[in-house]
């Protein structure tokens, strides 16, 4: 069993298209958290819930608006993607926010 | 604010011979660390972690790393690596206290050669 499962794995679409990008977790996990790899692979946090609260928002575009519809689930709206917004997102869970955390396996995202 | 600095961007080693992968860290406050390895095209995976207690840590498929209070460091070890440890491998930190947010260094990338 996949424990931080998110789909689609690859994401080709055209600017200003929106697509949403799911994340479920099975390991009972309390907070959840977008994070994204650019084209260097450096990796930055995006946001981040506890309990369905967010927590973490970093400098983000309005563009991406993240939802959690109970613990288990966090997903990742995109509107009017840019070619800039290519890059591998990747969800991830921990038991509360001063745990391990777990990664899902990635989305990889090209805006063409 | 913390940061984490990963000292070489790529190391190639013959298979079989001993690697090491350094990350300084720099934190006003205690930290607890990781280290992650993405496999070509794939996500990432929890290698070891330091919380607290002894400061030599074994992680998975061989590897270790020892955290170093006084030199901020927290460098990955491997006594004899194969073909299958390419890979990028990625130090991260966060600071004790703070709200699950890790920082993760530029990665380095493992090049085993035969």
């Amino acid at each position: 069993d996949t424990a931080v499962s998110q789909t689609p794995k690859y994401l080709v679409t055209q600017m200003g298209n929106d697509k949403s990008i799911k994340c479920e977790q099975n390991l009972g996990h309390d907070t959840m958290y977008w994070y994204k790899q650019d084209s260097k692979k450096f990796l930055k946090i995006m946001f981040s819930y506890n309990n369905k609260e967010l927590i973490i928002n970093e400098t983000v575009p309005n563009r991406f608006s993240p939802k959690s519809p109970d613990k288990a689930h966090l997903n990742l709206h995109i509107n009017s993607l840019e070619l800039g917004d290519s890059a591998v997102y990747f969800c991830a869970s921990s038991q509360s926010q001063r745990n391990t955390i777990y990664f899902g396996e990635g989305s990889w995202l090209t805006v063409v | 604010a913390q940061s984490v600095t990963q000292l070489d961007s790529q190391v190639p080693v013959f298979e079989e011979a001993p690697v090491e992968l350094r990350c300084n860290y720099s934190s006003s406050v205690s930290v607890y660390l990781f280290w992650y390895v993405q496999y070509p095209n794939q996500g990432l995976q929890l290698l070891l972690k330091y919380l607290s207690g002894s400061t030599l840590v074994k992680g998975i498929n061989g590897f270790e790393a020892e955290f170093n209070k006084s030199q901020t460091s927290f460098h990955l070890r491997k006594p004899s690596v194969h073909i299958s440890d390419t890979a990028e491998y990625f130090c991260a930190v966060i600071e004790n206290g703070n709200t699950g947010k890790l920082i993760f260094g530029q990665g380095t990338t493992l090049q085993v050669k035969p």
